[in-house]
């Protein structure tokens, strides 16, 4: 599987907006990008994924670069219930060989100030 | 609908006994996988299985442990002769079909304790 890095951690303000960086610069074509998150002490939750355009939905906003090389999820305003450890994570895309598993680093824990 | 159901939640074993996790996929999701977190560190993926068929277990240690998830009923990761190694967190999560344009939805977790 592809590698991702991300910072270990970040702090923002309560009802600003945050910006989680993903490097991954050994991406292949098919390989889709996937953000989790995992509050304390429960399963990790889905957030967002995306393959080439930005995408958004109601929790988040995924930005792509254009050489896919990096990508950056935007929480818009931030509230203390997204402190959580925000896993970027590349997959194989159907028909790979990957079957959807999830290879988790070690992500980047988010604290959010009052 | 409801979510994805694990238990127990919280199990304590001593060493040498079996411990045995069960897990209820989400209504329709005939895909399931789990996922072990030992204390602070990441998830890492155990092994993926369809109903009556284990399709990748290369995350799942050879010794002791085994999966099955059967026609009926929930899927079942088993732990024998447990050692203190095996306390952790153990997250399962189901999926509609394989592939990643289909998200996964976590359970809550069982958190294994080995005396």
């Amino acid at each position: 599987d592809a590698k991702t890095t991300q910072p270990n951690s970040m702090e923002s303000n309560e009802e600003e907006p945050v910006h989680l960086p993903c490097n991954h610069s050994t991406i292949s074509g098919t390989d889709y990008i996937h953000w989790y998150r995992q509050l304390p002490s429960q399963g990790p939750e889905y957030v967002i994924h995306g393959l080439t355009s930005n995408v958004n939905n109601r929790m988040a906003s995924l930005a792509i670069a254009e050489d896919r090389k990096s990508s950056t999820l935007i929480l818009h305003r931030a509230t203390l219930r997204d402190a959580a450890v925000y896993y970027c994570i590349l997959e194989g895309g159907a028909g790979g060989t990957s079957y959807g598993k999830l290879t988790f680093g070690q992500g980047t824990i988010l604290t959010v100030h009052p | 609908n409801a979510g994805v159901m694990q238990n127990p939640r919280h199990l304590v074993r001593r060493r040498g006994q079996e411990a045995r996790l069960r897990c209820s996929p989400m209504k329709g999701h005939s895909h399931v996988y789990w996922y072990r977190q030992l204390p602070e560190e990441g998830l890492k993926f155990m092994v993926y299985l369809q109903k009556e068929n284990i399709i990748d277990e290369s995350g799942m240690p050879k010794e002791r442990f085994s999966a099955e998830f059967p026609k009926e009923g929930p899927s079942i990761l088993r732990i024998q002769q447990v050692v203190r190694g095996d306390s952790a967190a153990y997250f399962c999560a189901s999926s509609p079909s394989s592939g990643s344009v289909h998200e996964q939805f976590f359970g809550p977790g069982t958190r294994l304790t080995v005396l």
